[in-house]
This record gives structure tokens, C-alpha cells and sequence, in this order.
């Protein structure tokens, strides 16, 4: 079935540091693909989606682009805040666009 | 903005206990989810619901049954709470397209 896969943390890094979160997938078709962030205490928040072969997703600073040809859809920011201390899920939706598949979540903290 | 509200914050209930829990979305979505939450292992769906008193099991149903009685709101009930089921469970919703889910707060259930 359609899963997600991405890099297990947690990841440590300082204030203004450059950051990668890799998540690859596997699915039959053409998914929907999303990054999701959870702060502490929360439920989980869309951070950005991309629906098609080399479309982009952005916001607040955080970026990825949706590569078909490597399965992949890797979350970047140029330079993080400790305010993006968090955890962030990599998830897909595929045939049945009601069944969203997550990654097990990576926990990002941003020392000072 | 999008409001997904879940009755309880934090539950502790005893072995055997029946439980529910509660979720209201005030945006017409007709899709509903619960989720729970794991470390490690990311969340995993239990129910959907995609229609008032329709329900689809997830991957982990066993051990959870839901209600819809209305659009707005979708319950978990856990017949006969076990250790076992000590987890966060996250409520969702979202419209059938676009696909994204808007999630509530979580409730962190405890079962001595």
C-alpha cells in the first residue's frame, strides 16, 4: 500500500542553521503530498502541500518540491527559529483521497 | 480559520471503562477522522466517517467504535478501555476536495 517514509530525528540545530527534513514515498498513481507540523501540545497544522509532478509548496520559510522521479518531497528552510521547534509529519494522500498516510514524524529543536 | 475542537484536553479512565470522545468542526466538512498517536510510530487511522452515520474502519479499529449522528461531529467510543489504548487520539475533518485535514487539539487518554 501507500506509504511515507522520512528521516528519523530528532534533529538538533542552531538558530539561522540551514534545514533538511528528507521524506521519500511509495504509492501506486499520483498522490497529493503534504508537510504537516505539530507544535507542543497541539494537533497537527498543514504547513504546505504540492499535488503535481514539480510543483512547490511553501510557507513561513519552509519549502519542498514534489519529485516524482526520486519518490521524494523533502521539507528545506534556510534558516530556522527556535519558534520552529516542533515536530513535522511527511504524509501522502493517494487513490482513496480520503486515506492520508504519515510518516512517523521528525522532532526539529533550535538551540539559540 | 478552520475549528476542530475535542471535548477533553486529558483523560484518565480505569480498565474496562467505557470512554468517549468527542469531536466538533464548525466548517460543513463531510469527511471525519480519528487518529491516535504513538511515539514512533506516527498516527494511525482507527474510523472515518465520509457522511452523517457513515463509517469506514481504518487500519487499527479494533477495540474503537464511532457515531455520527451529525455533520459536525464524530465520537470514538472505547467499549472497554485497556492499557493498551493509553494514547494521544487526534480528530480530523476536510472537505472532499481539496484533501488537506484540519486537525483538533488531541486528547491525551490514560488507561490505569
Amino acid at each position: 500500500g501507500d506509504s511515507v517514509t522520512q528521516m528519523e530525528g530528532p534533529v538538533t540545530l542552531s538558530e539561522e542553521a540551514f534545514l533538511t527534513i528528507n521524506c521519500t514515498y511509495t504509492a501506486t498513481g499520483y498522490p497529493s503530498l503534504f508537510w504537516y507540523v505539530q507544535y507542543p501540545g497541539e494537533g497537527l497544522q498543514l504547513l504546505l502541500k504540492a499535488t503535481k509532478a514539480d510543483d512547490k509548496g511553501s510557507n513561513k520559510g519552509f519549502e519542498a518540491t514534489y519529485r516524482k522521479e526520486t519518490t521524494s518531497f523533502h521539507l528545506e528552510k534556510g534558516s530556522v527559529q527556535v519558534s520552529d521547534s516542533a515536530v513535522y509529519f511527511c504524509a501522502l494522500t493517494g487513490y482513496n483521497n480520503n486515506d492520508m498516510r504519515f510518516g512517523a514524524g521528525t522532532r526539529l529543536t533550535v538551540k539559540p | 480559520d478552520v475549528k476542530v475542537t475535542q471535548s477533553s484536553r486529558y483523560l484518565v479512565k480505569r480498565t474496562g471503562e467505557k470512554v468517549f470522545l468527542e469531536c466538533v468542526q464548525d466548517m460543513d466538512h463531510e469527511n471525519m477522522f480519528w487518529y491516535r498517536q504513538d511515539p514512533g510510530l506516527g498516527l494511525r487511522l482507527i474510523y472515518f466517517s465520509y457522511d452523517v452515520k457513515m463509517k469506514e474502519k481504518g487500519d487499527i479499529p479494533e477495540g474503537y467504535s464511532v457515531s455520527r449522528e451529525k455533520k459536525e461531529r464524530f465520537s470514538l467510543i472505547l467499549e472497554s478501555a485497556s492499557t493498551n489504548q493509553t494514547s494521544m487520539y487526534l480528530c480530523a475533518s476536510s472537505f472532499d476536495e481539496p484533501y488537506e485535514q484540519y486537525f483538533g487539539p488531541g486528547t491525551r487518554l490514560t488507561v490505569t
